[in-house]
């Protein structure tokens, strides 16, 4: 199955710092998600990009599809932004397991006052 | 209201028991999927439902997990004689379309079993 790996794996910055967070993955997509994970564990959606380039507020994303990776952007960080972030990837494939989302192992984001 | 909700948010069982969790996802959404997050990992697959139909179960972990969804609206996932590696965090999302569509998750179920 496709595969997606993240980078880093934890980031901790400074409040006001910019970020940048990768994702790699193995295959084509037709569904690439972004999600930050509070600390009660809800998952939010940030942005649906499986191409292209979307902004919304401090947070921006990049994917370029036919290079197979994803970055997210995060600009002038406050400590609420602190949690882990997901991409999660879905192939063109469907059935024997490729119908969901395949997630990375996230970053793990600590944003210090 | 207008997300994707699941019941009991936190579930402990004594192993051997059966238990049943509950999803209702975003009215009108007709793609339902169930994931498994144990923790520190990201969440991995394990079923789908266009409508009332189980189109991909290959993701469940055993026979012991069986899913339904049998008037294309609320989901239910059971898991019967539970053993203490099932627990983990169960959660639900709704999708508008198909599996490309963008997915959006429910609060999740905490499944301890003891």
């Amino acid at each position: 199955g496709i595969q997606v790996e993240q980078s880093p794996p934890d980031l901790i910055l400074q409040e006001g710092a910019n970020s940048t967070l990768r994702c790699n993955f193995s295959d084509s997509v037709n569904n690439l998600q972004w999600f930050h994970q509070n600390p009660w564990g809800q998952l939010i959606n940030l942005f649906y990009i499986p191409s292209g380039t979307k902004q919304n507020g401090r947070l921006s994303a990049t994917t370029v599809a036919t290079e197979r990776y994803s970055l997210l952007y995060i600009s002038s960080s406050q400590t609420t932004d602190s949690g882990v972030y997901f991409c999660a990837v879905k192939g063109w494939d469907s059935g024997g397991g490729a119908d969901g989302l395949t997630f990375g192992k996230g970053t793990h984001l600590i944003i210090q006052p | 209201g207008a997300g994707v909700s699941q019941s009991p948010r936190y579930k402990v069982a004594k192993r051997g028991q059966d238990v049943a969790l509950r999803c209702d996802p975003i009215s009108g959404h007709v793609s339902l999927f169930w994931y498994q997050q144990a923790l520190g990992q990201g969440p991995e697959f394990l079923t789908y439902f266009q409508n009332e139909a189980q189109l991909d179960k290959s993701g469940l972990p055993s026979d012991r997990f069986f899913a339904e969804r049998p008037e294309g609206s609320v989901s239910t996932l059971k898991i019967q004689r539970t053993q203490q590696e099932d627990s983990a965090v169960y959660l639900c999302a709704s999708s508008s379309g198909g599996q490309g569509n963008e997915q959006y998750f429910g609060p999740g179920t905490r499944l301890t079993v003891t």
